[in-house]
């Protein structure tokens, strides 16, 4: 299948500071990108939903101001997690699709641990 | 709206013994289906997914799981569990527009004993 990465794998930053995760599809281009938090032993939640050119879909209680989200090419989609506090800790994951159609499928980065201290 | 439900967070079975996980869905409208396994600290991989072709989906590893709307159900079967299935497993569901998302449930942690 398709390849998603996401970078860094983890990252330990200071309360109060900023830190950005990227994800890349490497070998299609990704119409729309999902940006997902997994807290520990818990399900996936969908935070966002990017497509390529256009201002991400933020789910209900999620703070576009503090998760930005930017997909500037088929190729990349960043989330950057704005003055950081330790309740944001947790485990990133966004996933990728080629088509626009629910049919094609979704394929998953290796997920990025934040800890924020 | 749609959801889905695992039932038990946590499965343990034998080696060589059958792996069944359970998963009911719930969904107005006529629903994608797929099970995905997580492995500790990675993404998720696809295993199968059921697009309303046939109703017994075989996947990758020896899995597979059949869609019963009758029972609204989509349950993951192994016949023969092996050490290296140990993983977390989760049932999601989705529609199909476009600008449908997928829905996971909660997961179970399936345990192999040797």
């Amino acid at each position: 299948g398709a390849v998603v990465s996401q970078h860094p794998s983890r990252v330990i930053c200071k309360s109060g500071t900023s830190v950005k995760i990227e994800c890349r599809s490497l070998d299609f281009q990704a119409t729309t990108m999902f940006w997902y938090r997994q807290f520990p032993k818990q399900s996936l939640m969908l935070m966002a939903t990017s497509n390529e050119g256009s201002k991400a879909t933020y789910e209900q209680g999620v703070e576009k101001d503090k998760f930005l989200i930017n997909h500037a090419s088929l190729t990349l989609s960043t989330l950057t997690v704005t003055s950081a506090h330790p309740e944001d800790s947790s485990f990133y994951i966004c996933s990728a699709r080629e088509g626009g159609g629910a049919h094609n499928e979704q394929f998953f980065g290796p997920g990025t641990r934040l800890t924020v201290l | 709206a749609q959801s889905v439900t695992q039932l038990g967070s946590h499965v343990s079975v034998s080696e060589g013994a059958l792996v069944l996980l359970r998963c009911n869905y719930s969904s107005s409208v006529p629903p994608y289906l797929f099970w995905y396994v997580q492995y500790p600290n990675q993404g998720l991989q696809l295993l199968l997914k059921y697009t309303s072709a046939a109703t017994l989906v075989k996947g990758i590893n020896g899995f597979e799981a059949e869609f019963k709307k009758s029972e609204t159900s989509f349950h993951l079967t192994k016949p023969s569990a092996h050490m290296s299935d140990a993983a977390e497993y989760f049932c999601a569901v989705s529609g199909y527009s476009s600008a449908s998302k997928i829905i996971f449930g909660s997961g179970t942690r399936l345990s192999i004993r040797p």
